[in-house]
């Protein structure tokens, strides 16, 4: 089944404290994303990756990292967590050719930082 | 950048016909896509823009006019399962990467 996965699902930490959300997708799709979403504002692009090795800032970059170390993956990671990251993540991804246009979605993860 | 607006919520009746609206003010433009998504799930995607003019799939209805920087999602036979959040991004011209979303519109659909 052609998907997009993403660990964990929810996850409670603290300020501080380093962590990775992990994305695979299974499709060979060059193209990936990071979005989060909070009330109010819609999804709102942190991240992504053209292709392996090749990434860029979205919109809300700070705080974040990523890496496209193969095609499959591409995690994100928090350095330091701050509770204004409290947020609902989604990853994404699509083929990356001129004329595609839809994007699939991974599950989301929900980060609570407190 | 991108500036896109759209109603909060709207709330129909099973059976009935609902007008979602967008309205976007760009840097550059290559696209509109609408999303639906379910609350607690993923957005999943429903139609895409790039021309003028009026792209139909089922129930589901989407118009674009560049020139006003206006688009619409059109949802005929409400469903209660259409009960959903709605949402409208814009693709860059400078940057095929790059999406913009709207907020989202939240639509309630009533027996």
């Amino acid at each position: 089944e052609a998907q997009v996965t993403q660990n964990p699902r929810y996850l409670i930490t603290v300020t501080g404290k380093k962590l990775t959300v992990t994305c695979s997708q299974n499709m060979n799709h060059e193209y990936m994303s990071w979005y989060r979403q909070d009330p109010g504002l819609g999804l709102r692009q942190i991240y992504y990756s053209m292709n392996v090795e090749v990434t860029d800032k979205g919109d809300v970059p700070e705080g974040y990292k990523v890496s496209r170390k193969e095609k499959r993956n591409f995690p994100l990671i928090l350095e330091s967590p701050s509770p204004n990251q409290t947020s609902l993540y989604f990853c994404a991804s699509n083929d990356g050719t001129p004329n595609s246009y839809e994007q699939y979605f991974g599950p989301g993860t929900r980060l609570t930082v407190t | 950048g991108q500036n896109i607006d759209q109603p909060t919520e709207m709330t129909a009746t099973e059976g009935a016909i609902v007008q979602i609206n967008c309205t976007y003010q760009t840097s550059g433009f290559n696209g509109l896509f609408w999303y639906q998504q379910h609350a607690g799930e993923a957005p999943t995607f429903l139609s895409y823009n790039v021309l003028d003019g009026l792209e139909e799939k089922g129930r589901f209805s989407s118009f674009l006019s560049r020139s006003k920087g206006y688009s619409y999602l059109l949802l005929k036979e409400l469903q209660m399962k259409d009960s959903a959040s709605y949402l409208c991004a814009v693709r860059d011209r400078g940057n095929d990467y790059k999406l913009s979303f709207g907020a989202g519109t939240t639509v309630t659909v009533r027996a």
